[in-house]
């Protein structure tokens, strides 16, 4: 079955500077890569998600990146603010129908 | 409009009891998702029910652990014989379907989880 994993397991920044999470993933049939969200004693949020039909994704200052030949993706923070500072899981699926399974998460800090 | 509700909250149980957890999807979604979530750790797939479909069980991790769907929305999940190792916050998420060309088809909508202590 499908296997997500996902580094660093922790990652502190500067504010204002970008933080890069990575992933990759076994199952050459997975189509589908969303990230998710988790702040401190809630439940997680998707913010982005990419399909294998496209390379990268921006939503202001998140962007995902898809390498389907290396099986790996990629979050892009830029200019973190402390409101950033969460865990985040990256996913992945082989689409419709089919189940999600999760990386075991970053936890991001932004240092003022 | 309701989000996806667990109950309870909070469980506290004494090793070797049974246990059974909830989980209310938002309506009209047919995907649903248990998933455990252990101190700092990652988010565990456990099973994933599509409409009428078999479910997938391949994340369970031994057969203390089943899940059903009625009607196909309300899903219970019962740990049989709970362990410490049981100890977790388990999740349930809903999406609202297999491809339908409706935007946001498959974004997981988490519930606020049970937290299971096991004694």
């Amino acid at each position: 079955g499908e296997n997500v994993e996902q580094h660093p397991s922790t990652l502190s920044v500067q504010e204002g500077d970008s933080a890069v999470i990575k992933c990759t993933y076994s199952d050459s049939a997975s189509n589908y890569f969303p990230w998710y969200k988790q702040e401190l004693g809630k439940r997680p949020q998707l913010i982005i998600d990419i399909r294998s039909n496209v390379g990268e994704k921006k939503d202001q200052r998140i962007a995902v990146t898809l390498n389907k030949t290396a099986k790996h993706f990629s979050l892009h923070i830029t200019e973190t603010q402390p409101e950033d500072s969460a865990v985040y899981f990256c996913a992945a699926s082989k689409g419709s129908a089919s189940k999600i399974i999760f990386g075991s998460g970053t936890r991001l800090s932004i240092r003022p | 409009g309701a989000g996806v509700s667990q109950s309870p909250s909070n469980k506290v149980t004494e090793k070797g009891k049974d246990v059974e957890l909830r989980c209310d999807p938002i309506s009209g979604h047919t995907a649903l998702y248990w998933y455990r979530q252990s101190l700092g750790q990652g988010l565990e797939f456990l099973i994933y029910f599509q409409g009428n479909s078999a479910p997938d069980k391949s994340g369970l991790p031994s057969d203390r652990f089943s899940a059903e769907r009625t009607g196909g929305s309300v899903s219970t999940l019962t740990i049989q014989r709970t362990q410490q190792e049981d100890s977790a916050v388990y999740l349930c998420a809903s999406s609202l379907s297999p491809f339908t060309g409706q935007l946001g088809w498959n974004e997981l909508f988490f519930g606020p989880g049970t937290r299971l202590t096991v004694l």
